[in-house]
């Protein structure tokens, strides 16, 4: 079946780096996302990977190797309010995406 | 502002009532989709609708049914809900296909759904 993995749970510091990997198994690939979740709130997108290596976005960035079926999204200068759960999703054919099952992050002071 | 418009955000139902949850984007999106978000398990698709006049199912159809409207709405139909059918409720739009950047689900605030 179309699986995803991802760690379920990451703590770090204020001011850290932290990296949250993701591995997939689908049919069809078209590429990698992320998005954050606040508790209670909806999801946003953070970031999309068709390519293999490094997208950067302001203080996250996005990795991708297709030959390794493995992405993960990394965040610098760590900052209280980005406590949250990130998801990574696969886009496969058949207009579809698929997540996993989410990484709460937690950033202490 | 544009985006993804979801009502209602809350309801409660009792075991075997009917109802519709309303989805409208102002995107310009040609698809379309609803997720269920249960504790731990992330976003599961309950049916999509790739453009508009199609519709199909995801991973978890059973005991929903939908209606793409038109281009911008695509609701989500509960004919008897019963108490596996709490959760909430996620609607979603993008522009498929996908390109090399950018491509992203915009989602709706979310309907959160009690069934007792």
């Amino acid at each position: 079946g179309q699986s995803l993995e991802q760690p379920s749970e990451v703590t770090a510091v204020e001011g850290a780096i932290v990296q949250i990997n993701c591995t997939y198994q689908t049919s069809g690939f078209y590429g990698l996302s992320w998005y954050q979740q606040h508790d209670g709130g909806a999801p946003t997108f953070l970031s999309y990977n068709a390519l293999d290596g490094l997208e950067e976005t302001g203080r996250f960035s996005s990795f991708l190797s297709r030959s390794d079926s493995y992405g993960y999204l990394l965040l610098q200068e760590l900052q209280m309010k980005d406590s949250a759960s990130y998801f990574c999703a696969a886009t496969t054919g058949g207009f579809k995406t698929i997540f996993g099952a989410g990484t709460r992050l937690f950033v202490k002071a | 502002n544009a985006g993804v418009t979801q009502t209602p955000k809350f309801q409660v139902l009792k075991t075997g009532q009917s109802m519709t949850l309303q989805c409208a984007q102002d995107m310009n999106h040609n698809s379309m989709y609803w997720y269920r978000q249960d504790p731990g398990m992330g976003l599961r698709l309950i049916y999509y609708s790739a453009s508009e006049g199609t519709t199909d199912k995801g991973e978890v159809p059973n005991g929903y049914n939908v209606s793409r409207l038109n281009k911008r709405e695509f609701s989500l139909r509960l004919e008897s809900a019963a108490p596996s059918q709490t959760s909430v409720y996620f609607c979603a739009s993008i522009d498929y296909p996908p390109g090399q950047s950018n491509y992203g689900y915009t989602f709706g605030s979310g309907t959160r759904l009690t069934v007792v």
